[in-house]
């Protein structure tokens, strides 16, 4: 029972590069999300998709884009990655919150250096 | 934009002690969640609290809701060092989480 799977776990990039981080749930989940997570500053949602071929911003989106051409994947950019996108990256998604409060599952995160 | 302010930021005790840790919000919640986190893992969900006044029992921690629902509380009644890891409220429906407690029982 994977739950959601991130990848890469770990990755270490030079300013300017790009890459893209994976997140697959096999729990037929119509939302997922990206998180990222600094000290002191808990997760800040940088975008969110309510379903299949849909994206939205969250809080901190700027230098990300995302895509979900798959309801089990969502795909999270970094264009030219910067030093201060050094983070740990959370995906997790969830049943449906119009359904009311329904948990939201985290894969165990993606550590990334832009050194 | 709802904020969340955590308190305390840090908080290390010994087993066998009570504590109680705080969530509290700018505005109203429309119901909050409370999560659980160990290093090198994503949160995994406590509980959720949706109704004013609400007192929800897990074992040796209880959550409360405000009565305007604008704060929650957690509280651990005999620490565990297996309670050791970061604590997380977070608002549902706006998706944003406050900064965590985290917490370190000492055997």
């Amino acid at each position: 029972n994977a739950g959601v799977t991130q990848t890469p776990k770990f990755r270490v990039l030079k300013t300017g590069q790009s890459m893209t981080l994976l997140c697959a749930q096999d729990m037929n989940h119509e939302y997922m999300y990206w998180y990222r997570q600094d000290p002191g500053m808990g997760l800040r949602l940088i975008h969110y998709s309510v379903g299949e071929g849909t994206t939205a911003k969250g809080e901190v989106p700027d230098g990300y884009n995302v895509s979900r051409l798959k309801k089990q994947n969502f795909l999270l950019g970094l264009e030219s990655a910067a030093p201060s996108q050094t983070s740990v990256y959370f995906c997790a998604s969830s049943l449906d919150r119009g359904r009311g409060n329904q948990p939201q599952h985290f894969g165990d995160g993606t550590r990334l250096s832009i050194l | 934009t709802q904020l969340l302010e955590q308190s305390p930021q840090f908080l290390s005790i010994q087993e066998g002690e009570n504590l109680t840790v705080y969530c509290n919000s700018s505005s109203v919640f429309s119901s909050l969640q409370w999560y659980r986190q160990e290093p090198g893992e994503g949160p995994v969900l406590l509980v959720t609290v949706v109704t004013g006044g609400e007192v929800k029992k897990l074992k040796r921690l209880t959550f409360q809701f405000g009565d305007a629902r604008k704060d929650s509380s957690l509280h651990i009644t005999a620490a565990q060092t297996g309670d050791t890891g970061l604590y997380l409220c977070a608002g549902v429906r706006d998706m944003r989480f406050g900064a965590g407690t985290r917490l370190t029982v000492k055997p």
